[in-house]
């Protein structure tokens, strides 16, 4: 499973865009690239996956360089409850098993 | 997207008793499911892969005769914690994995948040 690096934590404002970058050098061939959100004490939620380029739906974009070493979800417009932990994961679809890292705390303060 | 449900959302039990916890796709079909947990201001571990009427696959340093995992349809996946110590106190979540021409995810319920005295 490649690893992925991501901050720890950000501080945001009500109304901003935030970018949280993860890294992930040791991406395969075939892994996909997902974001998850997770409040306290909740299962994490679904936010976006990829695979290269840009995706974009209703809640995020995520943005994949040609290289796909890294990867950067974008939250526009944060509100005070976009406050959550966003973990990046990336698996491989016929073994579809996920690891978690630590994940960046996003604080959006009014 | 797909819906995961969990039961019982909070459960406490006494030292040495057997808790059991339903994970279910509501409106799909899930052949494989996992489970995770989750210690306060931690991040998820997997636990183990549970696969539709096969032996779950468990992950390194995870108990299998402890933690008793039943694949017995495509909708319902349960956790057994088998004679539980407060060590074994921990949120719980299931996710069931999902296939779709274009994408494969896996959607997580809302996790079990297991007390023992």
């Amino acid at each position: 499973l490649a690893k992925t690096t991501q901050p720890i934590s950000m501080d945001s404002y009500e109304g901003q865009e935030v970018n949280i970058t993860c890294s992930h050098n040791n991406i395969a061939t075939n892994d996909y690239i997902t974001w998850y959100q997770q409040f306290p004490s909740q299962g994490p939620r679904f936010i976006i996956q990829g695979y290269k380029t840009k995706v974009t739906n209703e809640v995020a974009s995520l943005f994949i360089p040609a290289d796909r070493k890294s990867s950067t979800l974008s939250l526009p417009r944060v509100s005070l409850s976009d406050t959550a932990v966003y973990y990046c994961l990336v698996g491989e679809e016929d073994d579809y098993k996920l690891s978690f890292g630590a994940g960046t705390t996003v604080t959006v303060r009014a | 997207g797909a819906v995961v449900s969990q039961h019982p959302s909070w459960v406490i039990c006494k030292s040495g008793t057997s808790v059991k916890i339903e994970c279910r796709s509501l409106d799909f079909q899930a052949t494989t499911m996992f489970w995770y947990r989750q210690f306060p201001k931690q991040s998820l571990m997997l636990m183990a892969t549970s696969n539709e009427g096969s032996k779950a696959t468990y992950e390194q340093g995870v108990e299998k005769d402890k933690f008793l995992i039943n694949h017995a349809s495509l909708t319902l996946s349960t956790l057994t914690v088998t004679s539980a110590h407060p060590e074994d106190s921990s949120f719980y979540i299931c996710s069931a994995r999902v296939r779709r021409v274009t994408q494969e995810t896996q959607y997580f319920g809302p996790g079990t948040r297991l007390l023992v005295l």
